[in-house]
């Protein structure tokens, strides 16, 4: 079975903080990205990495940045965060064999 | 952008009552997805309809694709009260592995 691990399921950051979030996935998949979700909004794509060290912007990229310098984790950072960063962040990684995406568990973070 | 939109936002049906969900896009597309997701939880990955396929069945969910009409249903036969969950519509944009979800369908079903 394919896992997607997330580092935390819940978070609680102070505004300005730099967050970490780290995603892990281990059926040596190419790609991999990172999500948001919000009520009535859906998931919007933040960042993707369709190979280590190489990544490109989703719709919502500002204020985020990810990092990848292993196949299996892919990292996204909040360099600065702020109250409207409050969300459900979702990371998935998907192999071009399938076209099918797997997602981690999520981390609520919240930023006060 | 956001392009799968599905419908209705949300649906409430009894246990045993089948469900059709419908999602619509915009761009051309390699294939469509769908996803469930369970209350504060992530996505799972229910079914893939490729841009050549009219029809797909997997168990209880039949998934059908009108590429000429840019949209697709999902329907859910002899709903059980386990899928109650939100459903996701899922389509690569212009062949990319950038995928855009929609916002999603809400299923309520009653026991």
């Amino acid at each position: 079975d394919v896992k997607v691990t997330q580092s935390s399921r819940y978070l609680v950051k102070r505004t300005g903080e730099k967050v970490f979030l780290e995603c892990v996935q281990d059926m040596d998949h190419e790609n991999m990205f990172w999500y948001r979700q919000d009520p009535g909004l859906g998931l919007r794509l933040i960042y993707f990495s369709y190979d280590v060290k190489m990544k490109e912007k989703g719709d919502i990229p500002e204020g985020y940045s990810v990092s990848r310098e292993k196949k299996e984790r892919f990292s996204l950072i909040l360099e600065s965060a702020s109250t409207n960063q409050t969300s459900m962040y979702l990371c998935a990684s998907l192999t071009g064999r399938t076209d099918t995406q797997y997602f981690g568990p999520g981390t609520r973070l919240t930023v006060l | 952008s956001q392009q799968g939109e599905e419908d209705p936002q949300a649906l409430s049906i009894q246990e045993g009552e089948n469900a059709t969900m419908n999602c619509s896009y915009k761009t051309s597309i390699n294939n469509l997805q769908w996803y469930r997701q369970n209350s504060g939880r992530g996505l799972v990955h229910l079914i893939l309809i490729r841009s050549n396929e009219r029809e797909k069945h997997s168990g209880r969910l039949r998934v059908t694709l009108d590429t000429s009409k840019k949209s697709s249903s999902l329907l859910i036969t002899a709903s059980r009260a386990a899928d109650t969950a939100s459903y996701f519509c899922a389509t690569d944009d212009s062949g990319t592995y950038k995928y855009i979800f929609g916002t999603g369908t809400r299923l309520k079903v009653l026991a």
